[in-house]
């Protein structure tokens, strides 16, 4: 089976850089996906992480220690739109499975 | 290309009562699947299409719940009897099958249903 785990809740503030963890332990790996999701809308595609080291993509960066089973998230120069929540999923052959999420709350 | 299609937005029933709901996928999507999510959770794999044949329903209720896609493109899911505990969004999304590298498996959701049990 999986287990997936990431903080229920964060703060930070406008303009800062926050960094939110998901740790993973499975019998089965292909990759790591982050997804965001606005309250009340279905969730979007962030990232998605084979290898271990990190991927950027402008404000967004996500990293991935497979050895670790252990993955990141980091949002930089907060906006306050970024107020969402961020689910860490596991990809298993053609499964994906999610995490509970994160809440981020952004702080003016 | 058009998103993933749901329907009904929203629905509210009574416990006991049925409901079904309607998905289409991206056109060429050979992978569907339906989500259940509760309030400030994640979501929960129900069960997961790869054309008309079910790859994993493993987490699908099956005394309540059951859905079908019978000619490979759209699905429903249907609830009956509903229960409490069924109040959630119910998320279809929908994938290719051929796509490789970072877009591979990368699930685009559609808006979801909301279900109320009363």
């Amino acid at each position: 089976g999986q287990n997936i785990d990431q903080p229920t809740e964060m703060t930070a503030t406008e303009g800062a850089i926050v960094q939110i963890n998901c740790t993973y332990q499975t019998s089965g790996f292909n990759g790591l996906f982050w997804y965001q999701q606005h309250a009340g809308e279905a969730p979007t595609f962030l990232s998605y992480n084979v290898l271990d080291g990190l991927e950027e993509k402008g404000r967004f960066s996500s990293f991935l220690s497979r050895s670790k089973g252990y993955s990141y998230l980091l949002l930089k120069e907060l906006q306050m739109k970024d107020s969402a929540s961020y689910l860490c999923a596991l990809r298993r052959d053609d499964k994906i499975i999610f995490g509970k999420g994160t809440r981020l709350h952004i702080l003016p | 290309e058009a998103g993933v299609a749901q329907s009904p937005r929203y629905k509210i029933i009574e416990k006991r009562q049925s409901v079904a709901f309607w998905c289409n996928p991206i056109s060429g999507h050979a992978t569907l699947y339906w989500y259940q999510q509760i309030l400030g959770q994640g979501p929960k794999l129900l069960i997961q299409f790869q054309n008309n044949g079910v790859v994993d329903d493993s987490q699908l209720p099956k005394d309540r719940f059951s859905a079908e896609r019978l000619k490979g493109v759209d699905s429903t899911l249907k609830i009956q009897p509903a229960k409490l505990e069924d109040s959630a969004v119910y998320l279809c999304a929908s994938s290719s099958y051929h796509l490789q590298g970072e877009r591979a498996n990368v699930l685009t959701f559609g808006a979801g249903s909301r279900l109320t049990v009363l």
